[in-house]
């Protein structure tokens, strides 16, 4: 079946560090990948997505590269800031899937940025 | 993207009462869907809520529970029944044009049963 698996938090960076977070999947068909932020209190906003292999999602100096061979779609970011602080979601869709349009979350990286 | 709005944004219940969560959105679309993220954990599908038609329940989650309605394509209710301190979490509601577009958030709505 379809699942997400996800770096496991939390993470603490200094402000301006660079940010890694880890992402892979197992689909039976042909998924889109995204990432999607939830700030304190809030509900998830999407950051960004990819929906075919070689594709770069990119959004808020954020990126991800679906990486097909790897089954990656790891969540980088050159230098993060304070506001930033935040929990991390990767999720796929998979058109193969017999519940059309669910996504599939990883656990979810809580991010914590220090000034 | 969608404006989604969802109210309550949060309540405090006894248990073996029951809420009804509302989530409207700006235009119509096809699908809406409904999860549940229990205190730091992930996001799990509760149902797909179709318009016109029963929703559609996912494995561990029955209509008895959390009864939906879908009366239109901007509009959908989730009634939280009979609940529990087990039923804390947050319920959101996403929606998309089609099942191949994006799906997007509303706020939530944080549920405490005490």
């Amino acid at each position: 079946g379809d699942s997400v698996t996800q770096m496991e938090g939390p993470v603490t960076l200094s402000e301006e560090a660079f940010l890694t977070i880890n992402c892979t999947y197992t689909a039976t068909g042909y998924p889109s990948l995204f990432w999607y932020v939830q700030y304190p209190g809030e509900g998830l906003q999407l950051l960004l997505k990819a929906t075919k292999a070689d594709d770069k999602g990119s959004n808020k100096g954020f990126e991800a590269t679906y990486r097909k061979e790897t089954t990656s779609f790891h969540l980088e970011k050159g230098s993060v800031q304070v506001s930033d602080s935040a929990v991390y979601f990767c999720a796929l869709s998979d058109r193969a899937s017999s519940t059309l349009g669910r996504l599939y979350f990883g656990r979810g990286t809580q991010l914590t940025v220090w000034p | 993207s969608a404006v989604i709005s969802q109210k309550p944004s949060r309540d405090i219940c006894q248990r073996g009462t029951s809420l009804t969560i509302q989530c409207q959105v700006d235009s119509q679309v096809t699908m809406m869907f409904w999860y549940r993220q229990q205190p730091g954990q992930s996001l799990t599908l509760i149902a797909t809520a179709n318009q016109g038609s029963e929703a559609t329940y996912e494995s561990g989650f029955v209509i008895d529970k959390f009864p939906i309605s879908r009366p239109n394509l901007t509009f959908s209710t989730l009634t939280v029944s009979n609940m529990s301190p087990e039923d804390s979490s947050i319920y959101l509601c996403s929606v998309a044009r089609t099942e191949k577009e994006t799906q997007y958030f509303g706020p939530g709505t944080r549920l405490l049963v005490l």
